[in-house]
């Protein structure tokens, strides 16, 4: 157990829809990512928060938003679902964002299904 | 930029016997090289990473990388497999901040299955 909680667990959703996945993570960890794992795509960066600021963007589509609570738990919002959005949807978490060594915790991830 | 290359994308191999899981990575200034390994319906854990300083790293459970710059290459091995070694093995890279890297955030090649068979 890496101490990050995701939920839900599982999600299924038709196109056009919003959803929002969440992510707590390990306590004492400042910096939350977002990362998104599918078949053709492979793992790929989102978007990191730190301490409740924004701090890189990576691959993520004008349609996906996210934020991070003053209880540093955070939220990846989907909105106008396409089939193409069906993935596993991951949180990672680390001590700080300010050092690229530092190790991430990954959460089990949320699968997202767009029917 | 950078990207991650894993050669392999299913490796299956017998129990005991030795494996190496290869990736090859390419950027234009110094980068710190990770595996991680995700077990079936689970999230990605630490393997092992290579920061700076003598180019073999070991993780706790036998497996070992060996940091080549001249190759660009950071392969993953271990002297002999266990069943409980099968898992979807990742390379990833990072690029210091101080070579303008953008706060840590992991650049993922497409992953290995290693499958270890009786």
């Amino acid at each position: 157990d890496s101490g990050v909680t995701q939920t839900p667990k599982h999600l299924i959703t038709a196109t056009g829809q919003r959803v929002t996945l969440r992510c707590s993570p390990r306590s004492g960890d400042l910096s939350v990512y977002w990362y998104q794992q599918s078949l053709d795509q492979g793992l790929q960066f989102l978007i990191q928060y730190y301490n409740g600021e924004e701090r890189a963007k990576g691959n993520i589509l004008e349609r996906f938003s996210a934020q991070q609570f003053p209880d540093l738990h955070s939220e990846l919002n989907l909105s106008s679902l396409e089939l193409g959005d069906s993935a596993l949807y991951f949180c990672a978490s680390s001590v700080s964002g300010g050092a690229s060594y530092n190790e991430q915790f990954f959460g089990p991830g949320t699968r997202l299904t767009v029917l | 930029a950078q990207s991650v290359t894993q050669l392999d994308s299913q490796v299956p191999v017998f129990e005991e016997a030795p494996v190496e899981l290869r990736c090859n990575y390419s950027s234009s200034v110094s980068v710190y090289l990770f595996w991680y390994v995700q077990y079936p319906n689970q999230g990605l854990q630490l393997l092992l990473k290579y920061l700076s300083g003598s180019t073999l790293v070991e993780s706790i459970n036998g497996f070992e990388a060996e940091f080549n710059k001249s190759q660009t290459s950071f392969h993953l091995r271990k002297p002999s497999v266990h069943i409980s070694d099968t898992a979807e093995y990742f390379c990833a890279v990072s690029v210091p901040m101080n070579y303008g890297g953008s706060q840590g955030n992991l650049i993922f090649g497409k992953g290995t299955k290693l499958s270890v068979k009786p």
